[in-house]
């Protein structure tokens, strides 16, 4: 099994919602990470977990909140999102953490739309 | 500012032909460089990498070169297919670097024309 799988593909919430999205891998990775994508522009790192605790938080609002309940499945919880947090998240899985030559294998994306 | 440039948002190419996707980057750090593959609607795939202590990497249709002294690399796409249209991000990682580390480029969109 090479796959990252994300649930929902689509979703569509209001500024008051509350939702999360999954993302889950069973390849043994130890890292995993939340990508946000806009239309036309690279990937933005969101956060890193290693060893399902989370080691990097680049500087995302608090109204992003990751968990990772074990090494095979990481959530976004969202809340009180804006209309401009509209875009694709993308969950990546590497093998190691640190040390690791990159090769990070990605989910399909859930595309969000904030009304 | 962009540490890792491409600086063709677009590429048009005839089915059997050549695709040629450039890839510039400015820190003198990065050591090791990926290509991945985007599909619309889909996440980046993993194409192709090259280390610096290489020049050139292939596998199969996929070549990537890498001038360091010029701070380039390449990947050409021999012969071009048109399943091979989508979105291709070049990335660099910096010597001693984690898959956290990992700078995208902006992106070419690949068409390959039947």
């Amino acid at each position: 099994d090479t796959e990252v799988t994300q649930t929902p593909k689509h979703l569509v919430m209001g500024m008051t919602n509350k939702k999360s999205l999954k993302c889950e891998q069973h390849m043994g990775h130890r890292a995993m990470y939340w990508y946000k994508q806009k239309a036309k522009k690279p990937p933005e790192l969101m956060f890193v977990y290693s060893y399902e605790k989370l080691s990097i938080n680049e500087s995302v609002p608090s109204r992003f909140s990751p968990e990772c309940p074990n090494s095979s499945l990481l959530n976004l919880h969202l809340h009180a999102l804006q209309p401009e947090d509209s875009a694709l998240y993308l969950c990546a899985s590497s093998l190691h953490p640190g040390g690791g030559y990159g090769e990070l294998f990605f989910g399909e994306g859930s595309r969000l739309t904030v009304l | 500012d962009q540490q890792v440039k491409q600086n063709s948002p677009s590429l048009s190419v005839q089915e059997g032909r050549i695709s040629i996707l450039n890839c510039d980057y400015t820190n003198s750090m990065f050591d090791y460089f990926l290509w991945y593959k985007k599909y619309p609607a889909e996440g980046p795939t993993f194409l192709i990498s090259i280390s610096s202590i290489k020049d050139k990497n292939e596998d199969g249709r996929f070549t990537v070169f890498l001038n360091k002294s010029a701070k380039h690399l390449s990947l050409h796409i021999v012969p071009s297919q048109p399943g091979d249209s989508a979105v291709y991000f070049c990335a660099a990682i910096p010597l001693s670097g984690s898959a956290r580390q990992l700078t995208f480029g902006s992106g070419t969109q690949l068409t390959v024309l039947p």
